[in-house]
């Protein structure tokens, strides 16, 4: 596509109940990054993908998380079991082979964990 | 480990001044860095990626400086207007990492 694409922009969701969060990065970018955005904080990176593997998952904060990348496009995050303080904008960026490229952001999923 | 700072961390001028931000990085091993803005709720939208090996990127009224072995970057917004209202971030990629370090954002308002 044109720009890297997250669905869905906006979810509330309760407190235990597990979500799914979609980035459609742009085609032929290879590299895909996941940060999140919590209220005054800065950004958070989360995971790295480099086609289909994930060189760098170092920055997901418990084994609640989880990430996958199918046909080397599209990625699912995943966090089972939400807690309140999940909520915050999880943001993914798409970069042509790797970061030398800069990155291209979508527009973000706002999580709300009530 | 890169800790990646702005300042100031909010500014408000009024519409036509040039305006100068600041991010300082404390590793100078990067491989670029890149200037952002985002809009309140929306993304983040690439204004300007400088890659190790240069001084400086322009484009429109945006100008972006890097000076690695001080560790400094700013951005220079020439005849500022309201529509550069905005929080602008700086991100260092440093060198040997898959990742940027983001600083925590300049919020600009630019007054009519």
């Amino acid at each position: 596509g044109a720009g890297v694409s997250q669905s869905p922009s906006n979810k509330v969701t309760e407190k235990g109940k597990d979500v799914e969060l979609r980035c459609d990065p742009i085609s032929g970018h290879t590299a895909l990054y996941w940060y999140r955005q919590s209220l005054g904080q800065g950004l958070e990176f989360l995971i790295y993908f480099q086609g289909n593997s994930a060189p760098d998952k170092s920055g997901l904060p418990s084994d609640r998380f989880s990430a996958e990348r199918t046909g080397g496009s599209v990625s699912t995050l995943t966090i089972q079991r939400t807690q309140q303080e999940d909520s915050a904008v999880y943001l993914c960026a798409s970069s042509l082979e790797d970061v030398n490229y800069g990155y291209t952001f979508g527009s973000g999923t706002r999580l709300t964990v009530v | 480990k890169q800790e990646v700072t702005q300042i100031p961390a909010a500014l408000s001028v009024p519409e036509g001044e040039n305006l100068v931000l600041n991010c300082s990085f404390t590793d100078s091993a990067i491989y670029n860095l890149q200037w952002f803005r985002q809009d309140p709720g929306k993304g983040l939208t690439s204004l300007l990626l400088i890659q190790s090996s240069q001084r400086e990127q322009t484009s429109g009224r945006l100008n972006a400086s890097l000076d690695k072995s001080s560790g400094r970057s700013t951005l220079y917004i020439a005849a500022s207007q309201p529509g550069d209202s905005a929080t602008y971030l700086c991100a260092a990629h440093l060198s040997g990492t898959y990742k940027y370090i983001f600083g925590t954002g300049t919020r600009l308002k630019v007054l009519a």
